[in-house]
């Protein structure tokens, strides 16, 4: 079967770093994405690998290794408005997006 | 560019009554759409894809019948919700892909519709 998983729950301090993981095993791989999410909200595109290493994008970065089945999105500086939910999702082979549960993550003060 | 519209962005409804959600895309012609439903603190959950002009397909365990999906236009997709019952209470959410986005496989998605069934 075809599995996303991430963490359920993580914590930050505002100003700090936080690096949410996702591993997967799908159907066939053409790319991996991360999405934010706020409450009612709809998702929000944040990146996308498709090739292994590092792509960085302001204050998010986001790394894939294809080989073990794993990404990370990193989110430095944090602020106060990160607080959202991270969705991973990886694109199969028949080009559908595999949706994690995402990450809720919660940034004090 | 790359924009998703939904309407209503809320509607509630008599248990019985179907409601019609609209989502189009503004700038672009959005050559697949997808429905996804959305239960509070879960993940997005595929409904069905739907190519203009063609029927839509559907994820295991989606009634087709339930949930009509048409896609008449390049920039336009519908779904309905017929009969509707509580239970169909939830997020919905449609998001597109097409031709003339900053990158082929990236899907937009729409501001999503809350539907409330009473």
């Amino acid at each position: 079967g075809q599995n996303i998983d991430q963490p359920t729950e993580m914590t930050a301090t505002e100003g700090a770093i936080v690096q949410i993981n996702c591993t997967y095993q799908t159907s066939g791989f053409n790319g991996l994405f991360w999405y934010q999410q706020h409450a009612g909200e709809a998702p929000t595109f944040l990146s996308y690998n498709v090739l292994d290493g590092l792509e960085e994008k302001g204050r998010f970065s986001s790394f894939l290794s294809r080989s073990k089945g794993y990404s990370y999105l990193l989110l430095k500086e944090l602020q106060m408005k990160d607080s959202a939910s991270y969705l991973c999702a990886v694109m199969d082979s028949n080009y559908q997006l595999i949706w994690g549960a995402g990450t809720k993550l919660i940034i004090k003060p | 560019g790359a924009v998703v519209s939904q309407h209503p962005s809320r509607v509630i409804c008599k248990s019985g009554t179907s409601v019609k959600i609209e989502c189009r895309s503004l700038d672009f012609q959005a050559t697949t759409m997808f429905w996804y439903r959305q239960f509070p603190k879960k993940s997005l959950m595929l409904m069905a894809t739907s190519n203009e002009g063609s029927k839509a397909t559907y994820e295991q365990g989606v009634e087709k019948d339930k949930f009509l999906i048409n896609h008449a236009s390049l920039t336009l997709s519908t779904l309905t919700v017929t009969s509707a019952h509580p239970e169909d209470s939830s997020f919905y959410i449609c998001s597109a892909v097409g031709a003339g986005t900053a990158d082929a496989y990236e899907q937009y998605f729409g501001p999503g519709t809350r539907l409330t069934v009473t």
